[in-house]
């Protein structure tokens, strides 16, 4: 049981690069979201999705993009990196209604820009 | 004034002992409240989930909420060193899905 799965587990960007991290559920969740965690600051909130082809911000969308075209999938998309978005990355996914707060998460990116 | 605020410790125990962890949060609307463990370079996995206020048993564990003070609690009882991690709280608006506010974690170490 994959659960959620992020990849890479680690990567090193320059500054001005682009990279996409990868997100893939297996347990048929339709909400999906990206957290990134900063030491000593907890989780705070990119991007969500509640279901294919609908995304919305969080509460620091801005350096970033994402995509919903499948239930599975949940790309984050970093453009022109900055040292500002060195930190590690969680995707998450949770059922939604009743259970929808009950969000399990992926293993975490580590990213650091240079 | 952060959302949810939370001692980020450490906090140093013997093995067997009880521990307390606390967070305080502000927004009197949050309706879902949780308890995340952290072990380090993983990701959190939910431990506890409590909607609106009461106590919750699972074990060992005890999640205590209190709406009137704004008050979140966490209790370890008979610790272990492999519940050394780091604790997050998060809370959530009702029907929010996984949009949860998170403190900023207590890193929590149980001596053998």
């Amino acid at each position: 049981n994959a659960g959620v799965t992020q990849t890479p587990k680690f990567r090193i960007l320059k500054i001005g690069q682009s990279m996409t991290l990868q997100c893939a559920q297996d347990m048929n969740h339709n909400y999906m979201y990206w957290y990134r965690q900063d030491p000593g600051m907890g989780l705070k909130l990119i991007y969500y999705s509640v279901g294919a082809g609908i995304t919305d911000k969080g509460e620091v969308p801005n350096g970033y993009n994402v995509s919903r075209s499948t239930t599975e999938d949940f790309p984050l998309r970093l453009e022109l990196a900055a040292p500002s978005q060195t930190s590690v990355y969680f995707c998450a996914s949770s059922p939604g209604g009743g259970k929808g707060n009950t969000i399990y998460f992926g293993e975490g990116s580590w990213l650091t820009v240079v | 004034q952060k959302e949810v605020e939370q001692d980020p410790g450490p906090l140093s125990v013997p093995e067997g002992a009880i521990v307390s962890l606390n967070c305080t949060y502000s927004n009197s609307a949050f309706q879902y409240f949780m308890w995340y463990r952290q072990y380090s370079r993983k990701g959190p996995e939910l431990l506890m989930y409590t909607y609106s206020s009461g106590n919750k048993e699972d074990g060992r564990f005890t999640a205590q909420v209190d709406k009137s003070s704004k008050y979140i609690s966490l209790f370890i009882r008979d610790s272990q060193p492999s519940d050394s991690a780091t604790y997050l709280c998060a809370s959530s608006l009702y029907n929010q899905g996984g949009k949860l506010i998170f403190g900023q974690g207590t890193e929590l170490s149980v001596k053998p």
